[in-house]
């Protein structure tokens, strides 16, 4: 069976700080996919990226930059220069490919001025 | 615009009442999806269909029925049968549920408190 772990659960920055959120899974498959969602407090998720398990390029996206590695099964999220709008609950997830995600239980960000 | 649309945002019931939550999408999405969040928890799938009149069960579908009538269109209802239905309901979409290849888009959820 497929798990996500989002071993941070709250993490507190101030402003202009960088941050790493970390996600770790567990699969026997080799194809799969690993996601990236926010949620901010309005309770909608909303996506940020998409990766599968045949692309370990980094990904970078103005602030937030993404780092994948097979190796230690890990699909980490950085922001660069932190901002109060990035305060949010974000989720990573993962999809082996019978259309179901399974998702960690979240790192709370909190980003103060 | 495109998007999901769940009514409504706030959703008061009373313990031993079956309640419905809609979730309509003008997306043209095949797959639709239902998740339950508790606080401090992840995302849990309740029921998905990948097609019209065509669903499973997710991981926690005890208490909860789905239906599919419409390809826009997946209401759920949480049944007197579910024994802590209070939680925060998120529906989602996606192009097709080929395992991945396609990203969920969520609506704004509804959040569901029985007393």
């Amino acid at each position: 069976a497929q798990k996500v772990t989002q071993a941070q659960t709250e993490i507190s920055v101030v402003e202009k700080e960088d941050v790493t959120l970390d996600c770790v899974y567990e699969t026997r498959d080799t194809t799969y996919y690993l996601f990236w969602y926010k949620q901010p407090p309005s309770g909608e998720l909303v996506f940020l990226i998409r990766r599968n398990s045949f692309d370990e390029q980094n990904e970078i996206s103005g602030r937030y930059s993404w780092n994948f590695q097979k190796s230690t099964s890990s699909f980490n999220f950085t922001i660069t220069a932190s901002q109060v709008v990035d305060s949010a609950v974000y989720f990573c997830a993962f999809d082996s490919g019978y259309s179901t995600l399974t998702f960690g239980k979240g790192t709370m960000l909190l980003v103060s001025p | 615009d495109g998007g999901i649309t769940q009514s409504p945002k706030y959703l008061f019931r009373k313990e031993g009442q079956n309640v419905t939550l809609s979730c309509e999408q003008n997306l043209n999405h095949d797959a639709m999806y239902w998740y339950r969040q508790d606080p401090g928890q992840g995302l849990r799938l309740i029921y998905y269909s990948q097609i019209v009149n065509d669903f499973q069960k997710g991981d926690i579908a005890e208490g909860y029925s789905v239906s599919r009538e419409k390809k826009e269109s997946f209401p759920l209802t949480v049944t007197s049968a579910q024994k802590n239905p209070t939680a925060f309901y998120l529906c989602a979409s996606s192009a097709e549920s080929t395992g991945g290849r396609y990203e969920q888009y969520f609506g704004p959820g509804t959040r569901l408190t029985v007393t």
